[in-house]
């Protein structure tokens, strides 16, 4: 089955940039989705086909994807930006099913 | 705006099945627009895709999971359900249910935690 890597943790200070990767085969030939989840709370979508953003979500947040990784970029981190992050996708390979990354937890210091 | 209200047991002994129901309020369940899908969170963990099911009553199932798993869709109730037989503790989780338009998911209800133990 297909399989989405992220790393555990990301650590950035306030007002720089994150970037957290998404590793999986060919994931550049997919699309992919971004979640960001606060310690209990539901996820909340915030990026969606690789690079859109739902009305509400800061322009700040932006994504990239190509070749075997993807990338969520947050700029000009905010302290309210600590979260849990998890990357999703697709797979088309199994008819129809869903993978989501292992998630990466980002700290603001 | 279209909510998303998982409701169901809290506690299940092993063994037995795990029952829940998802509410969805403010639009109709019976769009062709939308997949229906449900999600868990083990504590601690990460995310794990279950299932999805369309208005027609078509069913998606996570292939680790598919054994074990049964969900249905309820129109007149604009409810969808989710089944999982024979659980045992490691199906402790944060249950989620969500809306998939095209191959993500941007609405979910607020989840429901179910602890298995006797």
């Amino acid at each position: 089955s297909y399989m989405l890597t992220q790393p555990p943790s990301v650590s950035v200070a306030p007002e720089e940039t994150a970037r957290i990767t998404c590793g999986g085969y060919n994931i550049g030939s997919k699309t992919v989705h971004w979640y960001q989840q606060k310690p209990g709370q539901a996820p909340v979508l915030v990026i969606y086909f690789n690079n859109d953003r739902p009305s509400g979500i800061p322009e700040r947040f932006s994504g990239s994807n190509s070749g075997n990784t993807a990338t969520l970029t947050i700029s000009r981190v905010e302290a309210g930006d600590e979260a849990d992050y998890y990357c999703q996708v697709w797979d088309s390979s199994s008819d129809h099913s869903y993978v989501f990354g292992t998630g990466t937890q980002v700290i603001v210091l | 705006q279209v909510q998303l209200q998982e409701s169901g047991p809290g506690m299940v002994k092993p063994s037995e099945t795990l029952s829940l129901i998802c509410t969805v309020s403010g639009g109709s369940i019976s769009s062709s627009s939308y997949y229906w899908d449900w999600i868990r969170q083990p504590p601690g963990k990460g995310l794990e895709w279950i299932g999805s099911i369309f208005y027609s009553g078509r069913t998606y199932y996570n292939p680790s999971l598919k054994s074990r798993v049964t969900m249905s869709i309820d129109a007149s109730t604009n409810q969808f359900s989710l089944e999982v037989s024979s659980v045992t503790a490691a199906d402790t989780a944060v249950y989620y249910c969500a809306r998939s338009p095209r191959g993500y998911f941007n609405i979910w209800g607020q989840g429901t935690l179910v602890i298995v133990s006797s």
